[in-house]
C-alpha cells in the first residue's frame, strides 16, 4: 500500500529562521496537496503540485513537486509568528488513496 | 470554513452509549469525509462518500458508521463508544477530482 513519510514531526524555530517540511511517497504519485492547520483550527487548503518538478510560490512560502514525484516539501523563509501550526501534505496515489501525512508541527520563538 | 457545519462542536460522554456526530455543507460538493486526530498521529480517514449512494472505508473504520442523508449531510455514529474514541473528528467535502478540502471546525468527543 501506499507509504507516506512525513519530516520532521516537530519543529522549533527562532522567528526570522528558515523552516522546511518534506513529504515523502514509496509510490509514485499523481499530484501532492498542501494544508496547513492552526492552533485550535482546522486544516486549511494551500496548495496543490501536479507536474513533475513544479514550484510554487506563495509570498515566502515555496512548494517543490520532485522529478519523480515522489516527494515534496513546503519551505519557509524567514517564519513570522503567524506561521505557527502544523503543516500536513496529502499525497494522490490515485485509486482513491487519502492519507495525509503525519504533520510537521511548527513552532517559533519570538 | 462556514460552509462545513459540524454538531455538536464539543460533547462529554460515557462508555457504551450511541453518538452521532453531524455534518452539513452549503458548498454543492459531492464528497464528503470524516477524519479523527490524535495528537502526534495526524489525520485519519474514517469513512468517505463520493456521492449520496456512495460509501467508503478508510483506514481506521472499525467501531463507526456513516449515513450520507442527502448531498449536503453526512453523519458519523459510534454505536458503542468507548475510550480510545475520544479525540477531535473532523468532517471535510471536496468537488470532484482532485479539488481541495474544506473542513469544518472539528466535534472535539471525550468518552469517559
Amino acid at each position: 500500500g501506499q507509504q507516506v513519510m512525513q519530516i520532521p514531526q516537530y519543529q522549533h524555530v527562532q522567528e526570522g529562521e528558515d523552516f522546511t517540511t518534506y513529504c515523502n511517497s514509496s509510490t509514485t504519485l499523481s499530484n501532492i496537496q498542501w494544508y496547513k492547520q492552526r492552533p485550535g483550527g482546522h486544516p486549511v487548503f494551500l496548495i496543490q503540485l501536479v507536474k513533475s518538478g513544479e514550484v510554487k510560490k506563495q509570498k515566502r512560502l515555496t512548494f517543490q513537486f520532485g522529478e519523480a514525484k515522489k516527494n515534496s516539501s513546503l519551505h519557509i523563509t524567514a517564519t513570522q509568528t503567524t506561521d505557527v501550526g502544523t503543516y500536513f501534505c496529502l499525497p494522490d496515489q490515485g485509486a482513491q488513496k487519502l492519507v495525509f501525512g503525519q504533520g510537521t508541527r511548527l513552532t517559533i520563538n519570538p | 470554513d462556514a460552509d462545513v457545519t459540524q454538531t455538536p462542536r464539543n460533547r462529554i460522554t460515557k462508555t457504551g452509549k450511541r453518538i452521532m456526530l453531524e455534518c452539513s455543507q452549503t458548498k454543492g460538493h459531492d464528497r464528503m469525509y470524516w477524519y479523527r486526530q490524535d495528537p502526534g498521529l495526524g489525520l485519519r480517514l474514517i469513512y468517505y462518500s463520493f456521492d449520496v449512494k456512495d460509501i467508503n472505508k478508510g483506514e481506521i473504520s472499525d467501531g463507526y458508521s456513516v449515513s450520507r442523508q442527502a448531498q449536503a449531510k453526512f453523519s458519523l455514529s459510534l454505536e458503542s463508544a468507548i475510550p480510545n474514541q475520544t479525540a477531535l473528528y473532523f468532517c471535510a467535502t471536496s468537488g470532484g477530482g482532485n479539488q481541495p478540502q474544506h473542513f469544518g471546525d472539528g466535534t472535539r468527543l471525550s468518552i469517559l
